[in-house]
């Protein structure tokens, strides 16, 4: 079993469509979670931290679930511009270890 | 815009020959990261320096060789690397237990 699992899609979405997506993580180690969007052949770039009590921003809203072990990330009014690969990422507490990416979910937005 | 730096963006070369590719960030980081990435797959992380020393080398065949001269800059010079080293290869940065900052990748194929 992966440490980070991520449904791979793709999903296809409308313009203008609430899509979620769901991470699952098996280490319970695990303390720190971030969303990370990457376009085709480009950087990975961080969206989102995700906190316990959840957290928004704009159209992006994120929730961890400790008792459960996973994350979402839940996208209201999709535009085109947010066709990309979402990774979901834990990371151990503190210090300067290693993290674990989930294999991304690819997200294409369409008109 | 990105606040790691990273060059060259593509290389190419062949089995014999050395190369290096160079990274630089400005966010008073004191760890900095190689990552590996192939096509539709996540970030792979190769080393971790945290304050200047190596602390994590992920089993890295040793025709790759960090190197990372101060808190700002972090080497990774190739010799020798097969065909299927091929791949984007992600510098990034971050603070204790925190996200981490990718630079924009260098896109290396090896002929």
């Amino acid at each position: 079993r992966k440490e980070v699992e991520q449904d791979p899609g793709p999903f296809n979405v409308p313009e203008g469509a609430t899509v979620a997506f769901n991470c699952t993580y098996s280490n319970s180690a695990s303390q720190s979670f971030f969303w990370y969007r990457q376009d085709c052949r480009k950087e990975p770039k961080l969206l989102m931290s995700v906190y316990s009590s959840g957290n928004e921003d704009g159209r992006f809203t994120a929730q961890l679930n400790r008792a459960s072990q996973y994350i979402s990330l839940l996208i209201r009014d999709s535009k085109l511009s947010d066709s990309a690969t979402y990774l979901c990422v834990a990371a151990p507490s503190g210090g300067y270890q290693k993290v674990t990416f989930g294999t991304g979910t690819k997200l294409q937005v369409i008109p | 815009d990105t606040e790691v730096t990273q060059t060259p963006k593509h290389l190419v070369m062949g089995m014999t020959n050395k190369k290096s590719l160079k990274c630089e960030q400005h966010m008073g980081h004191r760890a900095m990261y190689w990552y590996k990435q192939k096509a539709k797959k996540p970030p792979e992380l190769m080393f971790v320096y945290s304050y200047e020393k190596l602390s994590i080398n992920e089993s890295v065949p040793s025709r790759f060789s960090p190197e990372c001269p101060n808190s700002s800059l972090l080497n990774l010079h190739l010799h020798a690397l097969q065909p299927e080293d091929s791949a984007l290869y992600l510098c990034a940065s971050s603070l204790p237990g925190g996200e981490l900052f990718f630079g924009e990748g260098s896109r290396l194929t090896v002929l």
